[in-house]
């Protein structure tokens, strides 16, 4: 069975500083990976996605992520963090054949210190 | 244009009772999407609907139900409530199967008393 790891519940950082939060997944073959964010009270927005090539994939609000093949990771970066970014952060796996079926990591909430 | 619609937004039902709860996609979207939210089990898979057809379904009882209409909104019915069925329940449209790319809804929070 599939399954998403984000091993951080809680990450705090300051404005301005860099960010990185992980996502491990474990999934037979390569599936479509994203990364959605959901600020409290609302639904999830999709920040990016990855289906197949070029492993760095650039998304919107200024965030990347990276998947790695070897390491079964696909972490998300965010080079500069703006205050706004503050929310919880789900990772998420969908096998190829079922994109729409999306099996959710428990989430990363980002605390941004001013 | 206009986003994901669900209604009600919020409702408190008791033990027992069922619940209806609706969905509007974004204009143009076929598929629609249904997630469990809870604290303690995160963000669960429903079901996903495409052209009136129900084409993938989660590990969840019998008991919660859906269906799709020839507009693409979307209902689904929850039967015989459970206090453990109290959750955000959130809807997601998407263009076509299998984008992954899913628009969500702001959710529909049940309470069950």
């Amino acid at each position: 069975a599939q399954s998403v790891t984000q091993p951080d519940i809680h990450i705090t950082v300051s404005e301005g500083a860099s960010l990185e939060l992980r996502c491990n997944y474990s999934y037979g073959a390569t599936p479509y990976l994203f990364w959605y964010v959901q600020s409290p009270g609302q639904g999830l927005q999709l920040l990016l996605k990855y289906f197949s090539g070029d492993t760095l994939v650039q998304g919107i609000k200024g965030f990347e992520a990276e998947f790695k093949r070897s390491q079964s990771s696909f972490n998300l970066r965010k080079p500069s963090v703006h205050w706004s970014d503050a929310a919880e952060y789900f990772c998420a796996v969908a096998p190829t054949e079922y994109g729409n079926k999306l099996v959710f990591g428990a989430g990363t909430i980002l605390r941004v210190k001013s | 244009k206009a986003g994901v619609t669900q209604t009600p937004r919020y409702l408190i039902k008791t033990r027992g009772q069922q619940v209806t709860l609706s969905c509007s996609p974004i204009s143009g979207h076929r598929s629609v999407s249904w997630y469990q939210q809870t604290p303690g089990q995160g963000l669960q898979f429903l079901f996903e609907y495409f052209s009136e057809t129900q084409r993938n379904k989660g590990n969840f009882p019998g008991r919660f139900s859906g269906r799709q209409f020839s507009n693409s909104r979307s209902e689904m019915n929850v039967s015989t409530l459970e206090l453990g069925d109290s959750a955000l329940y959130l809807c997601a449209s998407s263009r076509q199967e299998n984008t992954g790319e899913l628009f969500f809804g702001e959710g529909s929070r049940l309470t069950v008393l």
